[in-house]
């Protein structure tokens, strides 16, 4: 399917164990990034890449890590979940250059609850 | 970190009610996007602007950059039940990392047919 697609779209974990959230999108854009929405704070950034295995910390980055192997796969994994990290997480990716990098189409959202 | 103020919060309009919602920053913008979310979805974009002064529409929806850079504003003309959802603002400060936006907290519209 074309587009950006996440997987899982919810999941449920328990506090101290390993988490990866995927990404992936089927448009060659350079840029991808990783949000995470909470009441009360809106949409913040956790990491970006601006191309394969560029990656830069965003607002929120502690307790998460990012890899760009690929540059159409960006995975997002908390190595030790917390209860904090309870949210729902937003990929979004966008073209490279100029305003379009600006631009940015999500996906659907993975909602994650740590127990 | 660097903040939008994003108001109102949340709306309730009746159908047919013009809407007008802003976000507004001490900070100077090069770019002013508006999104809308809806339920269990991920953000869709609705417009985008990149000069002061600037004013698009797409549809029933207007948008404004600000002059000062600092702000933006979005309206929706008489406004349906399809319009229900979350608004966002964002925005690329100047001099900030293409790509990195600042957004606002959203203003949740709810419309009564």
């Amino acid at each position: 399917d074309a587009g950006i697609t996440q997987s899982p779209r919810y999941k449920i974990t328990e506090t101290g164990r390993q988490v990866t959230l995927m990404c992936h999108q089927t448009w060659s854009h350079s840029y991808m990034f990783w949000y995470r929405q909470d009441l009360g704070h809106g949409l913040r950034l956790i990491y970006y890449s601006a191309a394969a295995d560029i990656t830069d910390k965003g607002e929120v980055p502690d307790g998460y890590v990012v890899s760009r192997s690929k540059t159409e796969n960006f995975p997002l994994t908390l190595e030790s979940a917390t209860r904090s990290q309870t949210s729902v997480y937003f990929c979004a990716s966008s073209e490279g250059g100029g305003s379009g990098a600006n631009v940015l189409t999500f996906g659907a959202g993975s909602r994650l609850t740590v127990l | 970190g660097q903040q939008l103020n994003q108001s109102p919060q949340s709306m309730f309009i009746q159908e047919g009610e013009d809407v007008s919602m802003n976000c507004t920053s001490s900070s100077i913008f090069n770019t002013w996007l508006w999104y809308k979310q809806d339920p269990g979805e991920g953000p869709v974009l609705l417009i985008a602007l990149y000069k002061a002064g600037e004013l698009t529409s797409n549809g029933r929806l207007t948008a404004q950059f600000g002059t000062t850079r600092k702000d933006s504003f979005l309206n929706i003309s008489a406004s349906i039940p399809s319009d229900v959802g979350i608004y966002f603002c964002a925005g690329q400060l100047r001099g900030g990392s293409q790509g990195n936006l600042i957004f606002g907290k959203g203003t949740k519209l709810s419309v009564k047919p």
